[in-house]
């Protein structure tokens, strides 16, 4: 099955500073990546997400870029703020079918210093 | 519109205890998942169920049952608790889990400690 992968664990940058965070995946089929975003004490949100037909998408100060030779991609986000500070999960999900699910990464703990 | 809703949000139980955490979601989703989270471990998906009247299971699913009561509503059941269950449990559901890019909206989790 499909296997996702994060590095680091933890991330710490200062504000306004850019925030890069990576992952890796292992099925060439999978074909769709969400990021999802978790405050303390709160459910997992999706913040962006992206499709295998296109390499990279924005929406504000975040965007997420893909590289489906090499399997892994990434969230980027740029000016960041105290309210960044969270823990995102990556997520792959493979082409509709009886093992269609969703694998996440273990997350990655991003701590935005002021 | 409330989304997803889990109760109860903390429960403690002993070892052996049996106990059912319950789900509903009003977004007339088709399908809806429940997940564990554990330190180190991201989320791991522990039954879900694509469509009303059908249940799957995920990555992680002994110890554990699961009833899609109608389209609103997923349960899970712990019948004898271990500590090795000690959580925090999402539920979540999507639109059409089959779908391409579906998005699964997740309530605010239920933490368990068994002792």
């Amino acid at each position: 099955g499909e296997n996702v992968e994060q590095h680091p664990s933890t991330l710490s940058v200062q504000e306004g500073d850019s925030a890069v965070i990576k992952c890796t995946y292992s099925d060439s089929a999978s074909n769709y990546f969400p990021w999802y975003k978790q405050e303390l004490g709160k459910g997992p949100q999706l913040i962006i997400d992206i499709r295998s037909n296109v390499g990279e998408k924005k929406d504000q100060r975040i965007a997420v870029t893909l590289n489906k030779t090499a399997k892994h991609f990434s969230l980027h986000i740029t000016e960041t703020q105290p309210e960044d500070s969270a823990v995102y999960f990556c997520a792959a999900k493979a082409p509709p079918g009886a093992n269609s699910k969703l694998t996440f990464g273990k997350g990655i703990t991003l701590s935005v210093r002021p | 519109n409330a989304g997803v809703t889990q109760t109860p949000k903390f429960q403690v139980l002993k070892t052996g205890q049996s106990m059912t955490l319950q789900c509903a979601q009003d977004m007339n989703h088709n399908s809806m998942y429940w997940y564990r989270q554990d330190p180190g471990m991201g989320l791991r998906l522990i039954y879900y169920s694509a469509s009303e009247g059908t249940t799957d299971k995920g990555e992680v699913p002994n110890g554990y049952n699961v009833s899609r009561l109608n389209k609103r509503e997923f349960s899970l059941r712990l019948e004898s608790a271990a500590p090795s269950q000690t959580s925090v449990y999402f539920c979540a559901s999507s639109s059409h889990g089959t779908s391409v890019s579906d998005t699964q909206y997740f309530g605010p989790g239920t933490r368990l400690t068994v002792l």
